[in-house]
């Protein structure tokens, strides 16, 4: 039982590249989220998936786009980085508070991102 | 729109003595789940203690117990005989009950002098 799992642990891009963060988890979750984090700001909820083919805006979406085709994982993708999109990108799960299951949210080691 | 507070960005305790974190938050909501996360230098974030809004009792685990004060909208955390290994930020948590988004505090950095 691997938990979450990132990949990459640690990447750099050059302005305006692309790429894609992949998150798994084997837990079963329906709910998966991705934030990132920054100094002095804790961690800040990019966009979140409540289930199997669906997303949704966090609080700081704009620059990011995420896809959920597998229940299991959870992708966050950069279409053009930029500067201000480096940061450390951290991924999450849980099961729903309706399922009366543990609310806690489990979160994978992160992903450092440099951008140039 | 929820908030959370922490006033306090870096704390220091000696070795086996007992330390408090402050947590402030913002809702108006009735019920909801409060955390703290504690993330040491590896970056993991692990969940230390949870809190139940509806649960008038003190959440504790082990050396880690809280003091929730829901009218002052007050979540502290207190970490007593401190060890070494809990060198680490600490960060406080929000989450409403029907919205199952988790808003963080911006973290307090705590130091353990031997």
């Amino acid at each position: 039982n691997a938990g979450v799992t990132q990949t990459p642990k640690f990447r750099v891009l050059k302005t305006g590249q692309s790429m894609t963060l992949l998150c798994a988890q084997d837990m079963n979750h329906e709910y998966m989220y991705w934030y990132r984090q920054d100094p002095g700001m804790g961690l800040r909820l990019i966009h979140y998936s409540v289930g199997e083919g669906t997303t949704a805006k966090g609080e700081v979406p704009d620059g990011y786009n995420v896809s959920r085709l597998k229940k299991q994982n959870f992708l966050l993708g950069l279409e053009s980085a930029a500067p201000s999109q480096t940061s450390v990108y951290f991924c999450a799960s849980s099961y729903p508070i309706t399922s009366g299951r543990q609310e806690t949210q489990y979160f994978g080691p992160g992903t450092r991102l440099l951008v140039l | 729109a929820q908030t959370v507070t922490q006033s306090q960005p870096e704390m220091s305790v000696q070795e086996a003595e007992t330390v408090t974190l402050s947590c402030t938050y913002d809702t108006s909501e009735s019920d909801y789940y409060l955390f703290w996360y504690k993330q040491p230098p590896s970056r993991q974030m692990i969940l230390v203690i949870r809190q139940e809004a509806y649960k008038q009792q003190n959440a504790t685990e082990n050396r880690f117990s809280v003091n929730f004060q829901k009218a002052a909208k007050s979540f502290s955390l207190k970490i007593s005989d401190s060890q070494l290994g809990d060198a680490a930020m600490y960060f406080c948590a929000y989450r409403k009950t029907s919205y199952d988004k988790v808003i963080f505090g911006p973290g307090t950095s705590l130091s353990v002098i031997p």
